[in-house]
């Protein structure tokens, strides 16, 4: 079945730090890949995206590329700042099972001045 | 930018009682969808609605609950009796055509006492 792994968290870094938030997914079959962000009190907003292997999804200085040969979709932002500080969800759809969303368990991440 | 809209942003309701979240997608879109998250857990897919009628719905998407498109505007997600376990935030999310990225709402956070 399809699924979606996230590192766990809570992630605090310091401003101007490099982030890694690690995710990686199993489908049945080839999954378009999404990173969605969560600020306090807010909905889930799409960040990035990825529709097929090799794609580099980017946004706001992040990035994350789609790796099929390691069924991973890393996001990586090179300076983190405090207004970055929100719940970062890993995703999943696929047009095999209705484009439903498959999501990871959210990584909080703090950055602190 | 349109956005989808929920309301309300927080019920409280007793156990056994029947809850009505609503929710207003974007207007050209044709697919809806409900989600939830308990507090510390995985956004869960519940239900998927084209065309006037459930397309798909997870093995949580028991008796209790129901989905509606009333009129052309609103989308809601009725549970009958609730329980405790139905504790959790709840997601609407809208879709332009099939396999494009979701658009989600604020959510509806909903407790039962």
């Amino acid at each position: 079945g399809n699924s979606v792994t996230q590192m766990e968290g809570p992630v605090t870094l310091s401003e101007e730090a490099f982030l890694t938030i690690n995710c990686t997914y199993t489908a049945t079959g080839y999954p378009s890949l999404f990173w969605y962000v969560q600020y306090p009190g807010e909905g889930l907003q799409l960040l990035l995206k990825a529709t097929k292997a090799d794609d580099k999804g980017s946004n706001k200085g992040f990035e994350a590329t789609y790796r099929k040969e390691t069924t991973s979709f890393h996001l990586e932002k090179g300076s983190v700042q405090v207004s970055d500080s929100a719940v970062y969800f890993c995703a999943l759809s696929d047009r095999n099972t209705g484009n439903q969303f498959y999501f990871g368990t959210g990584t909080s991440l703090t950055v602190i001045p | 930018e349109p956005e989808v809209t929920q309301t309300p942003s927080h019920q409280v309701t007793q156990m056994g009682q029947e809850v009505i979240l609503r929710c207003v997608p974007i207007s050209n879109h044709l697919y809806f969808y409900w989600y939830r998250q308990i507090l510390g857990q995985k956004v869960e897919f519940l239900v998927s609605f084209y065309n006037n009628e459930i397309s798909e719905k997870s093995e949580i998407f028991d008796d209790q609950f129901s989905v509606e498109r009333p009129d052309g505007s609103n989308f809601t997600l009725k549970i009958r009796s609730t329980k405790l376990e139905d504790s959790a935030m709840y997601f609407c999310a809208s879709v332009e055509g099939g396999y494009y990225e979701q658009y989600f709402g604020p959510g509806t956070r909903l407790t039962v006492t």
